[in-house]
């Protein structure tokens, strides 16, 4: 099983300023295969980006995703109010997925 | 408007079954794989489950390999979760998700059905 380790756990931050999120994997993944989702209280997870660095459709170009191999970055640009949420990646690999436990963006 | 809308939830007691139903609309169903994951009050998100469009292969976390089966009915758009001797630990929100059609991301989700093991 590949483990997913998010760092850090809580990041505090203020509107307007930079968010950088880090996500390692316990063995190299295909890059094809990570992914990042935003949730925020009370709703379901949503598709932020995939396979890395691609962004899902409608989400604003203040997130990025880069990373390859075993390391793996979501970064927000400058924040708005509405990013402030928990954010999980996830990989998939040898017929399973796995998510990171998540950092919360406060 | 794509729409996945869980049913089935509820209170079991401990070493219990209970069958989670999923019906999508919206969408053409069965062109899409599908997943189940859960999320335990105040955790993060576990993958439970996948299947493929045409029911093969199917896949399962380790947690709950042995214990539940996942189905799909492409005739009635509608996915399962067959959950047997269910534990505490399976208490969750249990989501109900659309891989996209090219690639492995889960691109839309259900808004969960709440499983409680209890006695």
């Amino acid at each position: 099983e590949i483990v997913l380790t998010q760092s850090p756990g809580t990041l505090s931050l203020s509107p307007g300023e930079r968010a950088t999120l880090s996500c390692r994997a316990s063995q190299i993944v295909s890059s094809t295969y990570v992914a990042w989702y935003q949730q925020k209280p009370g709703q379901a997870p949503r598709l932020l980006i995939y396979a890395a660095s691609s962004r899902a459709i409608g989400i604003p170009d203040r997130f990025s995703g880069s990373g390859s191999g075993t390391d793996f970055t979501l970064t927000i640009s400058r924040l708005e109010p509405e990013d402030f949420a928990v954010y999980y990646c996830q990989q998939f690999g040898r017929s399973a997925y796995s998510f990171g436990q998540g950092t919360k963006l406060e | 408007e794509v729409q996945l809308e869980e049913s089935g939830g509820g209170v079991v007691l401990p070493g219990g079954s209970l069958r989670l139903s999923c019906t999508a609309s919206g969408f053409n169903f069965r062109i899409y794989n599908m997943n189940w994951v859960r999320q335990a009050p105040g955790k993060g998100l576990e993958w439970v489950s996948y299947i493929s469009r045409s029911s093969s292969p199917m896949y399962y976390s380790d947690s709950v390999k042995g214990r539940f089966t996942i189905s799909r009915d492409n005739v009635k758009n509608s996915l399962y979760l067959q959950m047997n001797s269910l534990t505490a630990g399976d208490t969750a929100v249990y989501y109900c998700v659309r891989q996209a059609s090219a690639g492995t991301e889960f691109d839309f989700w259900g808004q969960g059905a709440l499983v409680t093991v209890s006695s």
